[in-house]
């Protein structure tokens, strides 16, 4: 079946360092989409990419759609507090039969020290 | 805009018991609704999904089984819980061919 490496597994990190994690798969993804999830709630979209090379922001995160639509990666830049949580990638293959499944990373834990 | 809820938001139940976790959606018609379990707050399992009413496919062979009633509902149940079924529970939706948008999540703890 398919797998999304997702790494680091975590990441305990200072106030206003940067941040970077990826997810890599042995399959093909038209959609590659990047949640954050904060302790006890559902995760929230992030950002949403739809094509190979795309680059997208929103805010202090950047989040690239590979190349070879096989993997992705987020950053952060100058972190803050509240970025604490777990960030997950998952990956979109368009199927009519399929309702738009989602295979999903194992996630990475953020910790930022203030 | 589109809105989803759960509820219950947290649930403790023995061993044994029947379970019903709700899933409404609003703002939006003929979604594809999801049901995830999440252990340990990593990694989401689809557990079922629907593409409409009456339409369930289920993911992982388990004692738990689900419905869609409605259109923009749907039901998470279980005949008889075992202590493995503990976990954070997550509804979601979507459009055909876009993203998943996720409800708060219902906190299933079984004794």
């Amino acid at each position: 079946g398919q797998q999304l490496n997702q790494s680091p597994q975590s990441m305990f990190i200072q106030e206003g360092e940067d941040v970077s994690m990826n997810c890599t798969s042995s399959s093909i993804f038209n959609t590659w989409l990047w949640y954050k999830q904060d302790p006890g709630e559902g995760p929230v979209l992030l950002i949403a990419l739809y094509k190979a090379g795309e680059l997208t922001s929103n805010g202090r995160l950047t989040a690239q759609f590979g190349i070879t639509r096989k993997d992705s990666f987020l950053n952060i830049s100058a972190s803050i507090p509240s970025d604490v949580g777990i960030y997950f990638c998952a990956g979109q293959q368009r199927k009519e039969t399929s309702g738009s499944r989602l295979t999903f990373g194992e996630g990475t834990q953020l910790t930022v020290n203030p | 805009s589109q809105t989803i809820h759960q509820w219950p938001a947290t649930l403790v139940q023995p061993v044994g018991s029947p379970l019903s976790l709700e899933c409404t959606v609003e703002g939006t018609s003929n979604p594809n609704l999801y049901w995830y379990r999440q252990a340990a707050g990593r990694g989401l399992q689809l557990l079922f999904y629907s593409v409409g009413i009456g339409q369930i496919s289920s993911e992982v062979p388990q004692n738990l089984s689900a419905s869609r009633p409605q259109d923009r509902q749907f039901i998470l149940s279980s005949k008889k819980l075992l202590l493995s079924d503990s976990g954070f529970y997550l509804c979601a939706w979507s459009q055909q061919g876009t993203e998943q948008f996720f409800g708060p999540g219902t906190r299933l703890t079984v004794l």
